[in-house]
């Protein structure tokens, strides 16, 4: 049980490049999420999503798109990256309706991000 | 969603009971209070979860009083290991579309 894996670990872009960050988690959870941090502040949520074939915009959306065509994936895109973007990527998964353990997520490793 | 104020840092030292207070005096009726640790360079992790009076598990406490609006985690005997920034959190992610807000945290350092 691998729990919630996140790829890659690390990446450079250069502004204007795009790329697919990977979120899996093999605990058949519902709910998926994108968070960022940076540095010396909590994490914000980007998007998340409820189920297969369901996305939602959080906090910060601008810049970022998703997919979750599979219930165990959610992918988040950078079409055309800019150094505020530079960070480090959470990706949580939750299952729904747990009573006293209603709001545990459970955290990847996390993607650290930089862009030049 | 109800916003969360804790204080931004704490100190303490090996050995000692650390209480951190957050304040939430616009929790709804249905809200959940939740808390989360987070070690350097990790993903935060679920701690516990009240909604009224005291929740203990085998990691910390948490004191909630009856108008609950604030909530008071305890760490019992702190360890080098639970320096950590930690989170707290209210809402009831079911009733709020399956959306958690976190804050800026308290970051706790502990000394030997």
């Amino acid at each position: 049980n691998a729990g919630v894996t996140q790829t890659p670990k690390f990446r450079v872009l250069k502004t204007g490049q795009s790329m697919t960050l990977l979120c899996a988690q093999d605990m058949n959870h519902e709910y998926m999420y994108w968070y960022r941090q940076d540095p010396g502040m909590g994490l914000r949520l980007i998007h998340y999503s409820v189920g297969e074939g369901t996305t939602a915009k959080g906090e910060v959306p601008d810049g970022y798109n998703v997919s979750r065509l599979k219930k165990q994936n959610f992918l988040l895109g950078l079409e055309s990256a800019a150094p505020s973007q530079t960070s480090v990527y959470f990706c949580a998964s939750s299952p729904a309706g747990r009573g006293d353990r209603d709001n545990e997520q459970f955290f990847g490793p996390g993607t650290r991000l930089t862009v030049l | 969603l109800a916003k969360t104020t804790q204080p931004i840092s704490m100190d303490s030292y090996e050995g000692q009971e650390v209480n951190i207070t957050c304040s939430h005096n616009n929790i709804a009726t249905n809200d959940y209070i939740t808390w989360y640790q987070q070690f350097p360079s990790q993903g935060p992790r679920f701690i516990i979860q009240g909604y009224k009076t005291k929740v203990t598990n085998e990691v910390a406490s948490l004191f909630i009083p009856a108008d609950r609006k604030s909530s008071t985690l305890s760490l019992p005997r702190v360890s080098l290991s639970d320096t950590a920034v930690y989170y707290c959190l209210v809402g009831d992610m079911d009733n709020q579309g399956g959306k958690l807000i976190f804050g800026q945290g308290t970051e706790l350092s502990v000394k030997p």
